[in-house]
């Protein structure tokens, strides 16, 4: 159990609306991420940070961004909400093996966003 | 550009089967190769990884992959199924420096009957 909770689990909102999924860590990890999910296209990164204000776009980026100001907290916000970004969206982290120095991501349990 | 392939999107076996689910990557540079497994409404648990040496990698469950850089394969393997495998399986792929760019498969839902 890497320390990670995701809220809320579930969420239904309007098209328009904005909407802001938290992402909170109780152990200090450097980096962390957010991904969603949906069928066919398995996971796909949407933004990560590396660090307190530090972050950067993945695949997926348009229509979100992400903010992290203190370490155990990765905001991703959707300015406007779209029925294209009704799906299940993860959390992670990444724990850093020194011994490979390879960072093993470690996931939340998901949060459930349906956009009508 | 990496990419993941995961052949099957849908496998069934019967209890005490052999399981194999299969995973090819395409990668410029050497690959660290990775098993997630989800359960029904949780999150990405991780199986196992390989990153370097043994190229035969033992995880969680009784699971195990091997990586073969000859075939660009990283099959996920257990030699008998329980009906607690029913889950759907992901392989990714990452490589030296660079976790941001975690790859991921479309996944492989596997079905297990009694």
């Amino acid at each position: 159990d890497a320390g990670i909770t995701q809220s809320p689990r579930h969420k239904v909102t309007e098209t328009g609306t904005p909407v802001t999924l938290r992402c909170h860590q109780t152990e200090n990890h450097r980096y962390m991420y957010w991904y969603r999910q949906d069928p066919g296209h398995g996971l796909r990164l949407i933004h990560y940070s590396y660090g307190v204000k530090d972050t950067d776009k993945g695949e997926v980026s348009d229509g979100y961004s992400v903010s992290r100001s203190k370490t155990e907290d990765f905001l991703l916000t959707l300015e406007s909400a779209t029925s294209s970004q009704t799906s299940v969206y993860f959390c992670a982290i990444s724990e850093v093996e020194m011994v490979w120095e390879q960072e093993t991501q470690y996931f939340g349990p998901g949060t459930r966003l349906l956009v009508l | 550009a990496q990419s993941v392939t995961q052949l099957g999107s849908h496998v069934s076996v019967s209890e005490g089967a052999l399981v194999l689910l299969r995973c090819n990557y395409s990668s410029s540079v050497p690959p660290y190769l990775f098993w997630y497994v989800q359960y029904p409404n949780q999150g990405l648990q991780l199986l196992l990884k390989y990153t370097t040496g043994a190229t035969l990698v033992k995880g969680i469950n009784g699971f195990e992959a091997e990586f073969k850089k000859s075939e660009t394969s990283f099959h996920l393997t257990k030699p008998s199924a329980h009906m607690s495998d029913a889950a759907e399986y992901f392989c990714a792929v990452s490589f030296q420096g660079g976790s941001e760019k975690l790859v991921f498969g479309k996944g492989t839902k596997l079905t297990v009957n009694p």
